[in-house]
């Protein structure tokens, strides 16, 4: 079955440390995102890529960093530069461009504690 | 610029009927979302709305109004498993690319 897998599910960090979160998707979807999620609020878009070797930064990409080398893949590193990177990570895709009533389709989610 | 609200919270009972609304303010809108997040998962899709008008799925239907730049998610009967987060986002394709912007959900309480 096609979706998208995130892993590791839950990760912990000492401040000061880099942490990259992988996402896969088998979906072949053109588009991939990152959201972030916390407590009683809804998701903000952190970074998002139309294509290969292409993305753009969404309302909240100061301390994080993508690559998109692969259309299966969009890894996301949070850096020591993220101030609160606690939080629930959610990758999303979708085929937008050529399917017009394309949703988003969500992975699982990591959730990331950094103390 | 682009916003989206919907209520923080809402409580019906079980058997009733629950409305969701949802204003949003966008310059490239694309199309309107729902989708139903349970506390520690995954949004999973609801419904779609690029048109106005009403679109029914089962107990769960979704109205847009483009030219208010409002929707509505309705819940038809009920159930305790109703009970889990509810987000609108819209996708705006206004710089060229496809961005989903999400409202901050509305946590909708089913009591016995």
């Amino acid at each position: 079955d096609g979706g998208i897998t995130q892993s590791p599910k839950y990760l912990f960090r000492k401040e000061g440390q880099n942490v990259t979160l992988s996402c896969e998707q088998n979906l072949n979807h053109d588009a991939m995102y990152w959201y972030r999620q916390d407590p009683g609020q809804g998701l903000r878009l952190i970074y998002y890529s139309q294509i290969v070797n292409d993305f753009q930064k969404g309302d909240i990409a100061e301390g994080y960093s993508v690559s998109r080398e692969k259309k299966e893949s969009f890894p996301l590193t949070v850096t020591s530069a993220q101030k609160n990177p606690t939080a629930f990570y959610l990758c999303a895709s979708s085929n937008a461009r050529s399917s017009y009533n394309s949703p988003l389709h969500f992975g699982n989610g990591t959730r990331l504690t950094v103390t | 610029g682009q916003n989206i609200d919907q209520p923080t919270e809402m409580t019906a009972t079980e058997g009733a009927i629950v409305q969701i609304n949802c204003t949003y303010q966008t310059s490239g809108f694309n199309g309107l979302f729902w989708y139903q997040q349970h506390a520690g998962e995954a949004p999973t899709f609801l419904s779609y709305n690029v048109l106005d008008g009403l679109e029914e799925k089962g107990r769960f239907s979704s109205f847009l109004s483009r030219s208010k730049g409002y929707s509505y998610l309705l819940l038809k009967e009920l159930q305790m498993k109703d009970s889990a987060s509810y987000l609108c986002a819209v996708r705006d394709h206004g710089s060229g690319t496809y961005k989903y912007i999400f409202g901050t959900g509305t946590r909708l309480k089913v009591l016995a």
